[in-house]
């Protein structure tokens, strides 16, 4: 099956640094979003990208699906922002098309 | 819309007991999944559902059990309790198209003893 990777695994910054989480997946996908994993265990919507470049405020992500990465950027880090943040992808490569597989995280730390 | 709920939030088990992990949606969604996530890691797919009366195994089925009899729900089963199976179930939906994306339940926190 498909193989998602994420990294760095951890990342810890000061309030107002700028970040960049990768997301490499070993087959092409038709699907892709990220989320974040608040410190209460919720998981939100980020984006859903399985290609070109979004922006929503702070955040922004861009997939190029012909290389099998995707990059979440998020600037001027806030404490709120702490966290894991997740890739998710989905290939139709596979007979199980509806399959969605997660990476392993970034879990991110912001330090006021 | 409520989106998609889980029931119940919390859960302690004694080894050997069964339950059942209900799982609700109301956008009408044709794919439902359930996901477990163990401390410090991400989640990995227990089972799926394409559409009423239909599942398939995801990548650690085993122990567990499922069942799709309306649209709307699907239900997670544990027929005999393992602390192996320890862990915060996450249920999740998307329309069968191609360009949609998942939403997720707020999760199960489940202890076997």
């Amino acid at each position: 099956g498909i193989q998602v990777e994420q990294s760095p695994p951890d990342l810890i910054l000061q309030e107002g640094a700028n970040s960049t989480l990768r997301c490499n997946f070993s087959d092409s996908v038709n699907n892709l979003q990220w989320f974040h994993q608040n410190p209460w265990g919720q998981l939100i919507n980020l984006f859903y990208i399985p290609s070109g470049t979004k922006q929503n405020g702070r955040l922004s992500a861009t997939t190029v699906a012909t290389e099998r990465y995707s990059l979440l950027y998020i600037s001027s880090s806030q404490t709120t922002d702490s966290g894991v943040y997740f890739c998710a992808v989905e290939s139709d490569r596979y007979s199980s098309a509806s399959k969605i597989i997660f990476g392993s995280g970034t879990r991110l730390s912001i330090r006021p | 819309n409520a989106g998609v709920t889980q029931t119940p939030k919390f859960q302690v088990l004694k080894t050997g007991q069964s339950m059942t992990l209900q799982c609700a949606q109301d956008m009408n969604h044709e794919y439902m999944y359930w996901y477990r996530q163990d401390p410090g890691m991400g989640l990995r797919l227990i089972h799926y559902s394409v559409g009423e009366g239909t599942t398939a195994k995801g990548e650690v089925p085993d122990g567990y059990n499922v069942s799709r009899l309306k649209k709307q729900n699907f239900l997670l089963g544990l027929e005999s309790a393992a602390p192996s199976q320890t862990s915060v179930y996450f249920c999740a939906s998307r329309s069968r198209s191609s360009y949609n994306e998942q939403f997720f339940g707020p999760g199960t926190r489940l202890t076997v003893l």
